[in-house]
């Protein structure tokens, strides 16, 4: 079974400071998808970003990137010029590719500091 | 409409009642999942429909019974539950099969069992 880990459960970064959230994960597919979720206090579960395994190019979007190490299982979060709003859970996931069965980390809780 | 949307979004029951939650998306979807979120956890996967049939199914106890009426239309039936099931329920939806990409989310419905 694949797992997801997320080894830091609290982060803390200062408004319009760069904050990078780690994410590691087990399996044996080759082709999967990774994702990173937001859930903030209104407790909707929101995509932030979203990467392909099969793509050697990290996903962007906007201020948040990912550094995707596919050999290494490493998928880390980057959010750049943070914002009062970034203040959530995230939560990585993975998904194997053509397969309904999507896992999640226990989930990194970030705080931003005005 | 990229919305799920779940009803009620609050619901307290009592050991003997039987409720049901319902959740509704109209983005073509095709796979239908429903998550149990504990406080500070992140969602476990208790069921999965693909294409209106049940192909996950997380050793979730029978107090629990899902239903797909059509591919727009999710319930949990919800029968002599136990406090220790007082949690968030989430409903998703994602493209099914080789295009399978990332999952939508409602907001959840908050059930307290007493």
């Amino acid at each position: 079974a694949q797992t997801v880990t997320q080894s830091q459960p609290e982060m803390s970064v200062q408004e319009a400071e760069t904050v990078t959230l780690s994410c590691t994960y087990d399996t044996s597919e080759s082709d999967y998808y990774l994702f990173w979720y937001k859930q903030p206090p209104s407790r909707q579960m929101i995509l932030v970003i979203r990467q392909e395994a099969y793509k050697q190019q990290n996903a962007t979007e906007n201020r948040f990137s990912v550094n995707f190490q596919k050999a290494a299982k490493s998928f880390s979060l980057k959010i750049s010029d943070s914002q009062l709003g970034d203040a959530a859970m995230y939560f990585c996931a993975y998904n194997q590719y053509n397969n309904n069965d999507m896992r999640f980390g226990a989930g990194t809780r970030l705080t931003v500091k005005p | 409409d990229t919305e799920v949307t779940q009803t009620p979004k609050h619901l307290v029951m009592g050991m003997t009642n039987k409720k049901s939650l319902k959740c509704e998306q109209h983005m073509g979807h095709r796979a239908m999942y429903w998550y149990k979120q504990k406080a500070k956890k992140p969602p476990e996967l208790m069921f999965v429909y693909s294409y209106e049939k049940l192909s996950i199914n997380e050793s979730v106890p029978s107090r629990f019974s899902p239903e797909c009426p059509n591919s727009s239309l999710l319930n949990l039936h919800l029968h002599a539950l136990q406090p220790e099931d007082s949690a968030l329920y989430l409903c998703a939806s994602s493209q099914d099969g080789a295009s399978n990409t990332e999952a939508f989310f409602g907001q959840g419905t908050r059930l307290t069992v007493v």
